[in-house]
């Protein structure tokens, strides 16, 4: 079992720019939160996808837009970046075993982004 | 508003010694408390968790503790070892919607 992957690594892009970070859950998992961590902060979540759909939000402005694929995979997309969103994020995978109830948060290694 | 909190940014223990480590909440709605450790270069990786119905548990040598009047969590690591030093996330849950405080570094001399 492979965990939670996340592509690419490091990613370097100019103010303005539109970004793809993309997530693999692990196996077994079907729900996807991403999460942004800025320098010597804690992670804050950005969004989470269940069946392909947005169900949780948090405090993040709509430049920042995901998708979820039939195979639970995950993007996460950032237009018309801003220096300030330069940090790592973070997908983690969970699966939900009823209505409010998820096993906990498995996370990936991160994506860096560097805005300049 | 931060409604977890990690006051303190760093603590030293020497090995063998108990390390503690605290967080603060403000939203009664967390249902579920969780610690994470986190790595340079790697994700947070889950430690231990305590339902907000419990006041305690325990894992080895990781034990939580749960003050809900107090609206403190606190994680114990006894005894601390050197391969524990990294930055520790309290973590409150909400539905599945995880809040981070902003960790703290523990660093375990030899």
């Amino acid at each position: 079992d492979a965990g939670v992957t996340q592509s690419p690594t490091h990613l370097i892009k100019t103010r303005g720019q539109q970004v793809t970070l993309r997530c693999s859950p692990k196996s077994g998992h079907d729900t996807v939160s991403w999460y942004q961590q800025a320098l010597g902060q804690g992670p804050q979540f950005i969004f989470q996808y269940y069946e392909e759909e947005e169900r949780q939000r948090g405090n993040f402005p709509d430049r920042f837009s995901g998708h979820q694929f039939p195979n639970y995979s995950s993007e996460l997309n950032v237009n018309a970046l801003l220096l300030g969103d330069s940090a790592l994020y973070l997908c983690a995978s969970s699966q939900k075993i009823r209505e409010g109830l998820y096993n906990e948060q498995f996370f990936g290694p991160g994506t860096r982004l560097t805005v300049l | 508003d931060q409604q977890v909190k990690q006051n303190s940014p760093s603590l030293s223990v020497q090995e063998g010694r108990i390390s503690i480590l605290n967080c603060d909440y403000t939203n009664s709605m967390f249902d579920y408390f969780l610690w994470y450790k986190k790595y340079p270069a790697e994700g947070p990786t889950f430690l231990i968790s305590i339902s907000s119905i419990k006041d305690k548990n325990e894992d080895g040598r990781f034990t939580v503790f749960l003050n809900k009047s107090a609206k403190h969590l606190s994680l114990h690591i006894v005894p601390s070892q050197p391969g524990d030093s990294a930055v520790y996330f309290c973590a409150a849950k909400a539905v599945s919607k995880l809040t981070f405080g902003k960790g703290i570094t523990l660093s375990v001399r030899p």
